[in-house]
């Protein structure tokens, strides 16, 4: 079956520019969570949903970023006003429920601001 | 602060031989600890440990997680070149997920 799709793949912004990157889950996964990845960093865990509720938004690192789910399926994590420091590698992941912890990654969004 | 260290941060090796990957940690109502494999971009799950000194085994790899000294180790024997990865630990807490910086492993042929 299909795997997690995200879109777009990669994505230049310029400074102060809105963007939204999508993520598609694993159908009939109803945990879905987001990552983002700086260069030769680790995974920085950014928010989870059960469902379509986000249960603790703490580690969105700013109140520019935002995220929504929709019908229990596809998530969107909204960047506002871009700065350079939000480059990096997002990533989605989903698992059947939050209280099954194999997650299953999608090949990530690269996102580069100019 | 929660904080997940994984040891050493690269590691070369040749074909054949066996490596130990640590995982220490400093994190507080978790339960379970998690390692991936990490080529290109998307991770990919290796193991879940939730219980201390139960071995977990998939072909060449095996994994084990001491709670009372708060570290787990992933060992990889009989090495190949397709084991070169970076390999994440990551914590499972109720609603967070904390991963420490990896491991880079290069396998030489």
């Amino acid at each position: 079956g299909a795997g997690v799709s995200q879109s777009p793949s990669n994505k230049v912004t310029e400074k102060g520019k809105d963007v939204e990157l999508r993520c598609d889950p694993i159908s009939g996964h109803t945990a879905l969570y987001w990552y983002r990845q700086s260069l030769g960093q680790g995974l920085e865990f950014l928010i989870y949903f059960q469902g379509n509720s986000a249960p603790d938004k703490s580690g969105l690192p700013s109140d520019r970023f935002s995220a929504e789910r929709t019908g229990g399926s596809v998530s969107t994590l909204t960047i506002q006003r871009t700065q350079q420091e939000d480059s990096a590698v997002y990533l989605c992941a989903s698992s059947v429920d939050a209280r099954v912890y194999e997650q299953y990654f999608g090949p990530g969004t690269r996102l580069t601001v100019t | 602060e929660d904080k997940v260290v994984q040891s050493p941060l690269s590691l070369v090796v040749h074909e054949g031989d066996t490596v130990t990957l640590n995982c220490s940690y400093e994190v507080t109502n978790f339960r379970s600890l998690l390692w991936y494999k990490q080529e290109k971009k998307a991770p990919t799950f290796l193991f879940m440990l939730t219980s201390s000194g139960i071995e977990k085994k998939s072909g060449r790899l095996s994994s084990i997680l001491d709670k009372k000294e708060l570290f787990s180790i992933l060992n990889i024997t009989a090495t190949q070149t397709g084991d070169s990865a970076v390999y994440l630990c990551a914590l499972a807490g109720t609603y967070k997920y904390i991963f420490g910086t990896g491991t880079r492993l290069k396998v030489l042929a």
